[in-house]
C-alpha cells in the first residue's frame, strides 16, 4: 500500500511567487489533514478535509494560502504570493474513519523556502 | 498556551544507553488521545504509538515503552539499550474529542532531538 506522497519534496522560490503543493493521501482515506512547521517550533495544524469538505480551516495563516481537495482525492495547498514567513516544512496526513483517534499517516513533506 | 510540551530541546546519549523522553499535555477534555510519533533524517514522521485517556497502563513493544499518568499529565517515552538508528527528533501530539473540535487535529510539542553515538 502506498504511503502519503507529498510533491515536490523541496522548492525555493523568491517572494512574491506562487507554489502549490500536492499531497496524495492512501487512497481510501477520507481525511487529509495539512500542518506546518517553521524552523524551531512546533508542527501546527492548518486545516482538515473529509473527502472533498472543508472540516476546519482554522488554522490557515491569511488568505494568501489556499486548499483545495476536489473529488475528494488528492489536495493541493497554494501560497499566492509567498511572503518570507511562509518558509517551513508543509506536511500532508491522512487517516480513515471517522473518530479523532485514528494514527494520521503523514509524508514526507514539503521544504518550502522563501527567499 | 501550548498543550503539548516537550521540554527536552537536544539529548545526547551512548549507544545502549537508556533514554526518557518527557512529554507533558494539558488539556480539559476526558477523552483525548496522545501519540508518539517519529521523524528520521529522511523526514517523514512514523507513528510509534496512541493510546486514550482511559486507558493508564503502560505499553512496551520490544525496546520502547510508554509511561502514561494522567495525575501528572504526562506520557513520557522511553528507548532502552538505545541504538544509532533511533537518532531522530521524537513528536509527542495530543488529539482532543469535545463538542467542536475538529476531528483527529494534532496538537504537536516542540520535539526532541535524541543523537545516539556509536
Amino acid at each position: 500500500e502506498a504511503g502519503v506522497t507529498q510533491f515536490p519534496s523541496h522548492s525555493v522560490i523568491e517572494k512574491g511567487q506562487t507554489v502549490t503543493l500536492r499531497c496524495d493521501p492512501i487512497s481510501g482515506h477520507d481525511n487529509l489533514y495539512w500542518y506546518r512547521r517553521v524552523m524551531g517550533k512546533e508542527i501546527k495544524f492548518l486545516l482538515h478535509f473529509v473527502k472533498e469538505s472543508k472540516q476546519d480551516e482554522s488554522g490557515m495563516p491569511n488568505n494568501r494560502f489556499l486548499a483545495e481537495r476536489t473529488g475528494g482525492t488528492y489536495s493541493t495547498l497554494k501560497v499566492q504570493p509567498a511572503e518570507l514567513e511562509d518558509s517551513g516544512v508543509y506536511f500532508c496526513a491522512s487517516s480513515q474513519g471517522t473518530g479523532y483517534n485514528q494514527p494520521q499517516h503523514f509524508g514526507d513533506g514539503t521544504r518550502l523556502s522563501i527567499l | 498556551a501550548q498543550k503539548v510540551t516537550q521540554a527536552q530541546t537536544e539529548i545526547s546519549v551512548v549507544e545502549k544507553e537508556d533514554v526518557t523522553l518527557d512529554c507533558v499535555y494539558e488539556t480539559r477534555d476526558t477523552t483525548y488521545y496522545l501519540f508518539w510519533y517519529k521523524q528520521p533524517p529522511s523526514g517523514e514522521l512514523v507513528f510509534l504509538i496512541r493510546r486514550n485517556s482511559f486507558d493508564e497502563q503502560n505499553e512496551i513493544s520490544g525496546r520502547y515503552s510508554w509511561n502514561f499518568q494522567k495525575s501528572t499529565s504526562s506520557f513520557n517515552f522511553t528507548i532502552t539499550a538505545s541504538q544509532v538508528v533511533d537518532s531522530a527528533v521524537y513528536f509527542c501530539a495530543l488529539s482532543e474529542a469535545h463538542r467542536g473540535s475538529t476531528l483527529g487535529r494534532l496538537y504537536f510539542g516542540r520535539g526532541t532531538q535524541l543523537t545516539v553515538w556509536p
